[in-house]
């Protein structure tokens, strides 16, 4: 069945360094990939989406890059900061269901 | 824009009980809603997705008897939990997508804490 893997499942940087994090999906029909931000017991946030006829889109400290060859897609934030730490998640669509990734702990450290 | 509103935000109840959880779309019309379940430290799990006006559509292994969906209008989807008990303790979330063509964002609700003694 269609499936979305996502590593790490934590990652703990220095404040100021970058952090990646990648998703691979297995659904050739998706299309559409957000990343969403979700803080301990809050609504998940999205930060950044990419639509598959796009290969990169940046906003501010985020961007996101696609591979649609090789089914992979991946969130990079830098200049990383304290308020950052939450748990991260992918997603793949191809019409209105999402699948997500199983999350990233990102924590930052001062 | 795109404010899901969720309520209630924390439920603690008996065994046996029935549990309904609103879902409403403040400044959009959802053509589409979705609920999800989250156990701890775990992934959002898809329950259902539901249209306005139409029956839900339920994941596999989700008991639709046990999960009630309904989708009265635009702005407002509920889920029901029926005679919860223990292992339906978890977190549950909802999103909203309004009209356009293609795929369009989620907005989640806060999520619903339900804890079933």
């Amino acid at each position: 069945g269609e499936n979305v893997e996502q590593h790490p499942s934590t990652l703990s940087v220095q404040e100021g360094d970058s952090a990646v994090i990648k998703c691979t999906y297995s659904d050739s029909a998706s299309n559409y990939f957000p990343w969403y931000k979700q803080e301990l017991g809050k609504r998940p946030q999205l930060i950044i989406d990419i639509r598959s006829n796009v290969g990169e889109k940046k906003d501010q400290r985020i961007a996101v890059t696609l591979n649609k060859t090789a089914k992979h897609f991946s969130l990079h934030i830098t200049e990383t900061q304290p308020e950052d730490s939450a748990v991260y998640f992918c997603a793949a669509s191809g019409t209105y269901k999402y699948i997500f990734g199983t999350g990233t702990r990102l924590k930052v450290l001062a | 824009g795109a404010v899901v509103s969720q309520h209630p935000s924390r439920v603690i109840c008996k065994s046996g009980t029935s549990v309904k959880i609103e879902c409403r779309s403040l400044d959009f019309q959802a053509t589409t809603m979705f609920w999800y379940r989250q156990f701890p430290k775990q992934s959002l799990m898809l329950m259902a997705t539901s249209n306005e006006g139409s029956k839900a559509t339920y994941e596999q292994g989700v008991e639709k008897d046990k999960f009630l969906i309904n989708h009265a209008s635009l702005t407002l989807s509920t889920l029901t939990v029926t005679s919860a008990h223990p292992e339906d303790s978890s977190f549950y979330i909802c999103s909203a997508r309004g009209r356009g063509v293609g795929n369009q964002p989620q907005h989640f609700g806060d999520g619903t804490r339900l804890s079933i003694l």
